[in-house]
């Protein structure tokens, strides 16, 4: 059956710091990736894509970059973080249109 | 418009009520219709999902697609205090040109069920 991690589970990080945070998907192959952020009264707000390796589409012009190393493996990072970051993390993975299955998310907060 | 509306509420109802969430959508290519259960701190996980219109039942709970109306619902029979979260409609045309499956997704509606 097919798992997906997300590490760390929760991250306090002060303004201008570094970020990477990491999902892995096990038990399948060539998976689409997804990062989403979630935010307070704000829903699911896509912020990259991934369709295979090194492919990487992004959806919102941000501070946030994505990068997709290997098969199933997806990270997202900043070089400089900014208080407006601070939000719920999710990955996703999917393989076909009907499903996309997330993670257990990443709660970041900048102060 | 948005292209997904969701009564973020809160409902709050109590045991072995019936509940009803909706959503409605104004994007006519949508044709895949998913709803997605949230507990609190947690990442969503899906429920149900159905093609085109129609019912599909499972246990407790009925989705229901009319896209004449550009509207769906999803029914939960007998609530249960576990059945305590936020619901999420999600939606997609399908294959995109770019070959990934993006969803566009409701704001999700806060559900508590009252022992």
């Amino acid at each position: 059956s097919q798992t997906i991690h997300q590490w760390p589970a929760t991250l306090v990080q002060p303004v201008g710091s570094p970020l990477s945070l990491e999902c892995t998907v096990e038990g399948t192959s060539n998976p689409n990736l997804y990062w989403y952020r979630q935010a307070a009264g704000r829903g699911l707000q896509l912020l990259f894509y991934s369709v295979g390796i090194g492919q990487i589409s992004s959806e919102v012009p941000q501070n946030l970059s994505a990068s997709r190393p290997q098969d199933r493996q997806f990270i997202l990072s900043s070089k400089k973080l900014l208080l407006s970051d601070s939000g719920f993390y999710l990955c996703a993975w999917s393989v076909s249109w009907n499903e996309q299955f997330f993670g257990p998310g990443t709660r970041l907060t900048v102060l | 418009q948005k292209e997904v509306e969701q009564d973020p509420g809160p409902l709050s109802v109590p045991e072995g009520a019936i509940v009803s969430l909706n959503c409605t959508y104004s994007n006519s290519a949508f044709q895949y219709f998913m709803w997605y259960r949230q507990y609190s701190r947690k990442g969503p996980e899906l429920l149900m999902y159905t093609y085109s219109s129609g019912n599909k039942e499972d246990g407790r709970f009925t989705a229901q697609v009319d896209k004449s109306s550009k509207y769906i619902s999803l029914f939960i029979r007998d609530s249960q205090p576990s059945d305590s979260a936020t619901y999420l409609c999600a939606m997609s045309a399908g294959h995109s040109g770019a070959g990934s499956y993006q969803l566009t997704f409701g704001k999700g509606t806060k559900l508590s069920v009252i022992p």
